[in-house]
């Protein structure tokens, strides 16, 4: 079975410096990894997908994300924080249903993303 | 790109009232799907369709019906609305991709429709 864990439900960072939000996952096989951001009264938008190119996975708006998978880790990074990055994130892990074949996704319980000026 | 629009953004209705949510894509995905977000609930799938004719429940389908009436539209009812259906609803899309290097699908979500029933 497939699951997500974000480590961390809040997240307070100064403007400029890194950011660093974890995520886990738990997968049977290869996952398909996503994070999505959401800000405030809006839905929720990609930000970056993992695929087989690269363990190193570069997003919008400077973010990056490294997949692990002897850590089972899939943490977003970015190198210094704006005040416009404030938000929630999402980690995602999607899977095939057996029955039918489509896809379920399994989201995170979100990080809040807080940047201090 | 319009990607996925959903109808009405905010909605007042009292209890026991009925209303249907409204969705587009525009992107030719064959899945669709429906999701509430509540504070501390996370994201909550109510129903979903994995192509034009067919509809499966979620995790909380309970007080609602979908119909998924072409490829493009999904719509959601509430048949009689209860204080416990005040919640954002999301609609979603996604659609098969197979490239070199990824092969699944990804979600696209609508802006949001922002549910008060009193």
């Amino acid at each position: 079975a497939q699951s997500v864990t974000q480590l961390d439900s809040h997240v307070s960072v100064s403007e400029g410096t890194p950011v660093l939000l974890r995520c886990n996952y738990s997968s049977s096989y290869s996952p398909s990894l996503f994070w999505y951001v959401q800000h405030p009264n809006k839905g929720l938008q990609l930000l970056l997908k993992y695929t087989s190119a690269a363990t190193l996975v570069k997003g919008i708006n400077g973010f990056e994300a490294e997949f692990k998978k002897s850590e089972t880790s899939f943490h977003l990074t970015k190198p210094s924080a704006h005040m416009s990055d404030a938000a929630e994130y999402f980690c995602v892990v999607s899977a095939r249903r057996s029955q039918s074949g489509t896809y379920k996704y399994i989201f995170g319980t979100g990080t809040r993303l807080k940047v201090l000026a | 790109n319009a990607g996925v629009t959903q109808t009405p953004k905010f909605q007042v209705l009292k209890t026991g009232q009925s209303m249907t949510l409204q969705c587009a894509q525009d992107m030719n995905h064959n899945s669709m799907y429906w999701y509430r977000q509540d504070p501390g609930m996370g994201l909550r799938l109510i129903y979903y369709s994995a192509s034009e004719g067919t509809t499966d429940k979620g995790e909380v389908p309970n007080g609602y019906n979908v119909s998924r009436l072409n490829k493009r539209e999904f719509s959601l009812r509430l048949e009689s609305a209860a204080p416990s259906q005040t919640s954002v609803y999301f609609c979603a899309s996604s659609g098969e991709e197979t490239s070199l290097y990824f092969s699944g699908n990804t979600i696209y979500f609508g802006e949001g429709s922002w549910l008060t029933v009193v």
